[in-house]
Formats: C-alpha cells, sequence, structure tokens
C-alpha cells in the first residue's frame, strides 16, 4: 500500500540551527502539505503545496520556514534558525482526490 | 476562534457502552474526514464524508455528515478496549481545496 514516509523520525537541535525535514509523498499525489503537532496540542496547519508552489500557509509559517520539492519526488520543510517553540512533530501529508494521507511525523526537539 | 469544535475533548467509559463523538462548525465543508492518532504516530484516516446527510459504517463505528455539511458525528456501538485513542476531525471548506484544518480531537479511553 502507497505511504507517505518522514525522514529523520527524530531529530535534536541546538537553538538557532537550521533544520530540514524531508518526506516523500504518494507517487501519484498533486498537494503537499506540511503540519505540526506540539505535544498535547492539536494539529496545526502550516502550509499547503501544488504545482510547485505554496497555495497556502499559516501565521505559523512565517520567514523562518520554507518548502521545496527539489527533485519532483522529495518534498522538504526547512526551518532556518529554530527557535525553542519549534519544538514539536512535524507531519507531512499528500493529497490526491480527497483524502489526506500522513507520514509518521519526524519529531523536532530543540535544545 | 475554532473552526472545527470537537466535543467532548475527553470521554472515558466501560466497555460495551456505546459513545457519539461531534464535530461541529459554523463553516461548509465540501467533505470532513475522521483520523484516529496514536501517541507519537501520525493520523491515520478512518472515512470521509462528502455528501450532505452521508453516513458511513466502518464495523462499530458509524460517521455522519450533516445536511447542512456543517458538522459530523461518529458513533461508536459495543465499544472495546482497542477503541481507545485519539479521535480527530478534519475539514475541506468549500471553495479551500487546499487546506484541510483539524479539530482538537476527542481523547477516548474505554474501561476493560
Amino acid at each position: 500500500e502507497p505511504e507517505v514516509t518522514q525522514t529523520p523520525s527524530h531529530q535534536v537541535t541546538q537553538m538557532g540551527q537550521e533544520v530540514i525535514l524531508r518526506c516523500v509523498p504518494i507517487s501519484n499525489h498533486l498537494y503537499f502539505y506540511w503540519y505540526r503537532q506540539i505535544l498535547g496540542q492539536k494539529v496545526e496547519f502550516l502550509v499547503s503545496f501544488y504545482n510547485n508552489e505554496i497555495s497556502e500557509k499559516s501565521e505559523i509559517f512565517d520567514d523562518q520556514f520554507s518548502v521545496e520539492r527539489p527533485d519532483g519526488s522529495n518534498f522538504t520543510l526547512k526551518i532556518r534558525s529554530t527557535k525553542l517553540e519549534d519544538s514539536a512533530m512535524y507531519f507531512c501529508a499528500s493529497k490526491g482526490f480527497g483524502e489526506l494521507f500522513f507520514g509518521e511525523g519526524s519529531r523536532l526537539t530543540v535544545l | 476562534t475554532q473552526l472545527l469544535e470537537q466535543s467532548p475533548q475527553f470521554l472515558s467509559i466501560q466497555e460495551g457502552e456505546n459513545l457519539t463523538v461531534y464535530c461541529n462548525s459554523s463553516s461548509v465543508f465540501s467533505s470532513l474526514q475522521w483520523y484516529r492518532q496514536e501517541p507519537g504516530e501520525g493520523p491515520v484516516l478512518l472515512v470521509t464524508v462528502v455528501t450532505g446527510g452521508e453516513v458511513k459504517k466502518l464495523k462499530r463505528l458509524t460517521f455522519q455528515f450533516g445536511d447542512a455539511r456543517k458538522d459530523s458525528s461518529l458513533h461508536i456501538t459495543a465499544a472495546q478496549p482497542g477503541d481507545t485513542g485519539l479521535y480527530l476531525c478534519a475539514g475541506v471548506r468549500m471553495n479551500r481545496d487546499d487546506k484541510i484544518i483539524f479539530g482538537k480531537g476527542t481523547r477516548l479511553h474505554i474501561l476493560p
């Protein structure tokens, strides 16, 4: 069964460091998303990506965040200079014809 | 402001009992999805409802989409300890295909 895969599963970083989280969406899907979930809180929308550009982003997705689809298969989320409050589970998701499929998540811990 | 309100937030009941979880909004959705999330894992899709008034069954789980497509419910019959988990509703708003928003979730605990 096709699935969304994410790497790394867990990353620990120092505050101020750059982090790149990687995702391989389901191959025939057209919409790609990043969500985050701070421990114990709701799943929050960060950004959606369609046709090689950002289609929508939330207020959380500030200038420190960027997304890229560098090679037609990977979909990456970059946090330029991490803050303590960026510690969360980051979920990648892809959508074909309406149903959203999530990866297992990347846990980011910022020290 | 929560676009999708889920209730209750927490529910702890005995095995064998029935329960209903609600997902409400003032917005109209083109589709609504229910997910289940285990600790430390990503949400797993249970069902998508698209048509107003639609009812879908998944074994002991019954999902309903409101006629006006603003709300949904999840009913579990004869709950089992294996039903324990976080249940999330998520919706795609009309004419906003790119963004799927989530409710806060209902944490369900079934006591054996």
